[in-house]
């Protein structure tokens, strides 16, 4: 099965520092990877959709200069917090849109990244 | 808007009971829904679409656009499927928001 790695699965930084987790597709390409944030005992929220080649499209709120994303390649994306701040801590989770000719769209989800932010 | 609703946080139901998690949607076009499930310690994976009109694991789940609602059904709960449960809307280009979840709890 189609499956996605996130590294590292945890975190913890000081405050003012940039952070970079990576998003990878094992097995198969990805022209598009998604970026959600989960706070605890909340729903996924998405941040941003990462494509190959070209620039990230962010959500309503998000702020893209906070958030880098870069999708350099068909099997990896990476989402870079900059400058993070306690209020950024949350877990981030990737996922991975395969597309196959004459297969239904689906959607994996990488196992998360908890950052804590001190 | 495009919202989903999970009303129920937490379901708990003993073991061969039927279950039945609510979902309700809200949106302007032709909606494609999802169930997705978090079981302890893994990953978001998909359980099923409501395009494929299929069954995994029992469990089952039909649109209904004139009540704005895409509940999850399985006739007889197992302790295995204790999980995290969310539905989840496609909003253009697999964009897809999602559910608050329900955690259901099956005990023995």
């Amino acid at each position: 099965g189609a499956v996605v790695s996130q590294h590292p699965s945890r975190v913890i930084c000081k405050s003012g520092t940039s952070v970079k987790i990576e998003c990878r597709s094992l097995d198969f390409q990805a022209t598009t990877m998604f970026w959600y944030r989960q706070f605890p005992k909340q729903s996924l929220m998405l941040m941003a959709t990462s494509n190959e080649g070209s620039k990230a499209t962010y959500e309503q709120g998000v702020e893209k200069d906070k958030f880098l994303i870069n999708h350099a390649s068909l099997t990896l994306s990476t989402l870079t917090v900059t400058s993070a701040h306690p209020e950024d801590s949350s877990f981030y989770i990737c996922s991975a849109r395969a597309v196959r000719t004459g297969v239904t769209d689906t959607q994996y989800f990488g196992p998360g990244t908890r950052l804590t932010v001190l | 808007a495009q919202r989903v609703t999970q009303p129920e946080k937490l379901l708990s139901v003993f073991k061969g009971a039927p279950v039945e998690l609510k979902c309700n949607y809200s949106y302007s076009g032709s909606p494609e829904l999802f169930w997705y499930v978090q079981y302890s310690r893994q990953r978001l994976q998909l359980l099923l679409r409501h395009i494929s009109r299929e069954s995994i694991k029992g469990f089952t789940a039909d649109l209904n656009k004139g009540e704005t609602s895409f509940h999850l059904k399985k006739p007889f709960a197992q302790e295995e499927d204790s999980a995290m449960y969310y539905c989840a809307l496609n909003t253009g280009f697999q964009k897809l928001v999602f559910g608050t979840g329900t955690r259901l709890l099956v005990s023995p």
